[in-house]
């Protein structure tokens, strides 16, 4: 079974600083990852995707993630954060290789961007 | 490109009602998927289906249904409704290798 622990419920940082969310999994295969960001009232959009590939993955708007097996971690990251990143973030873990189809969420992290 | 689309995007249900969500996949994506979210909580799996069988199951209540048409559209049918229920119900659809999943914008219920 898999199950993914994002370390921080709530993140604050300043407009213009680096982003860090922080996310560990564990999982019986080798699991494909991804972090999805959900706007206020909105969807699920997907940001980046690991898929046993390259351990340094890049997404959209800036962010990237960094597979680390031996901390079995998959934190997100972002050079310098806008106001337009502020929304909740979902680091998620996939055993459809194991043959389960559903995606597993985190508990989600809100970040905060002040001006 | 074309999204996942879900409608209606909100319902009001009274308790012991019937609703029925309508999931219109990616074309060419195979595979549709279900999940709900209660208020401030994280997405949790229903249920999913490939090539119109269903292929897995989570935490769906037996009060709950869904199946997929020819067409890889999806309904999901939820009977007796309880004041619980209310949530954001998300489809998402893959394609063949179902590696990535793409979520609709969701269809918010509430159940008074």
């Amino acid at each position: 079974a898999q199950s993914v622990t994002q370390l921080d419920s709530h993140v604050s940082v300043s407009e213009g600083t680096p982003v860090l969310l922080r996310c560990n999994y564990s999982s019986s295969y080798s699991p494909s990852l991804f972090w999805y960001v959900q706007h206020p009232n909105k969807g699920l959009q997907l940001l980046l995707k690991y898929t046993s590939a390259a351990t340094l993955v890049k997404g959209i708007n800036g962010f990237e993630a960094e597979f680390k097996k031996s901390e079995t971690s998959f934190h997100l990251t972002k050079p310098s954060a806008h106001m337009s990143d502020a929304a909740e973030y979902f680091c998620v873990v996939s055993e459809a290789r194991g043959g389960a189809d559903g995606l597993t969420f985190g508990k989600g992290t809100h970040l905060i961007i002040q001006p | 490109a074309a999204g996942v689309i879900q409608s209606p995007r909100h319902l009001i249900k009274e308790k012991r009602e019937t609703a029925t969500l309508k999931c219109y996949p990616i074309p060419r994506h195979d595979t549709v998927y279900w999940y709900q979210q209660g208020p401030g909580q994280d997405p949790q799996f229903l249920i999913s289906f490939y090539e119109k069988m269903q292929s897995d199951k989570g935490s769906i209540p037996d009060r709950f249904s869904a199946q997929q048409f020819s067409d890889y559209h999806s309904e999901l049918n939820m009977s007796s409704l309880e004041l619980g229920d209310s949530a954001l119900y998300f489809c998402a659809s893959s394609p063949v290798g179902r590696e990535t999943q793409y979520f609709g914008p969701g269809t918010r219920l509430l159940v008074l």
